[in-house]
């Protein structure tokens, strides 16, 4: 079965220090998708990332950062310089592949990130 | 495109009532996704279909929980009779269903109260 721990629960900055969510994933899978989504107060959820089992490259887009990692089975975000503005939750899933198509997300807990002024 | 349109966003009902959720996914997109978020589960997948049919409904808390995707560009979460635990935000999201998982996009979500 697959599963998705996000062990922090929130998480309080100051505005500009960096701050990393964590996410360990469990499956069983060779094939699976990793995904960030963030939820901001508003409550809608907007997709940041995606990425498949067979691509460990990091990825990097503006102050976002994304740590993936299969030894240790973690696919972490890094915010750099971070903005009142990344208040939110953030969520970490995973899908694994069947059938070659879409499947459901197994979300984490969630992260609730608060960036102080 | 507008995205994924869910309504009502809002809904308040009395528990043993017919309640009806509703989602339009984005054009051209061929899997459709029905999530449930409480404090207490987290972010739930209920059901979801490809190509109007449904794939996995393991999801489904139990029999008063039923979903219909009638054609490409619709679906409906039906909850008959409902209760007080019921309440929750129901998210719809689309995809587009290909070798490559694609990523899912979610719409605003239906906030649920059941009294």
């Amino acid at each position: 079965a697959q599963k998705v721990t996000q062990a922090q629960t929130e998480i309080s900055v100051v505005e500009k220090e960096d701050v990393t969510l964590d996410c360990v994933y469990e499956t069983r899978d060779t094939t699976y998708y990793l995904f960030w989504y963030k939820q901001p107060p508003s409550g809608e959820l907007v997709f940041l990332i995606r990425r498949n089992s067979f691509d460990e490259q990091n990825e990097i887009s503006g102050r976002y950062s994304w740590n993936f990692q299969k030894s240790t089975s973690s696919f972490n975000f890094t915010i750099t310089a971070s903005q009142v503005v990344d208040s939110a939750v953030y969520f970490c899933a995973l899908s694994e592949k069947s059938g070659g198509g879409a499947d459901g997300l197994t979300f984490g807990k969630g992260t609730h990130l608060i960036i102080q002024p | 495109d507008a995205g994924v349109i869910q309504s009502p966003r809002h809904e308040v009902t009395e528990m043993g009532q017919e309640v009806t959720l509703r989602c339009k996914p984005i054009s051209g997109h061929n899997s459709l996704f029905w999530y449930r978020q409480t404090m207490m589960r987290g972010l739930e997948l209920l059901i979801y279909f490809n190509n109007n049919v449904p794939i996995d409904d393991s999801g489904m808390p139990e029999d008063r929980f039923s979903a219909k995707m009638p054609n490409a560009s619709f679906s409906t979460l039906k909850i008959q009779p409902s209760e007080p635990r019921d309440s929750a935000v129901y998210f719809c999201a689309s995809s587009l269903r290909q070798a490559m998982n694609t990523e899912a996009f979610f719409g605003q979500g239906t906030r649920l109260t059941v009294v």
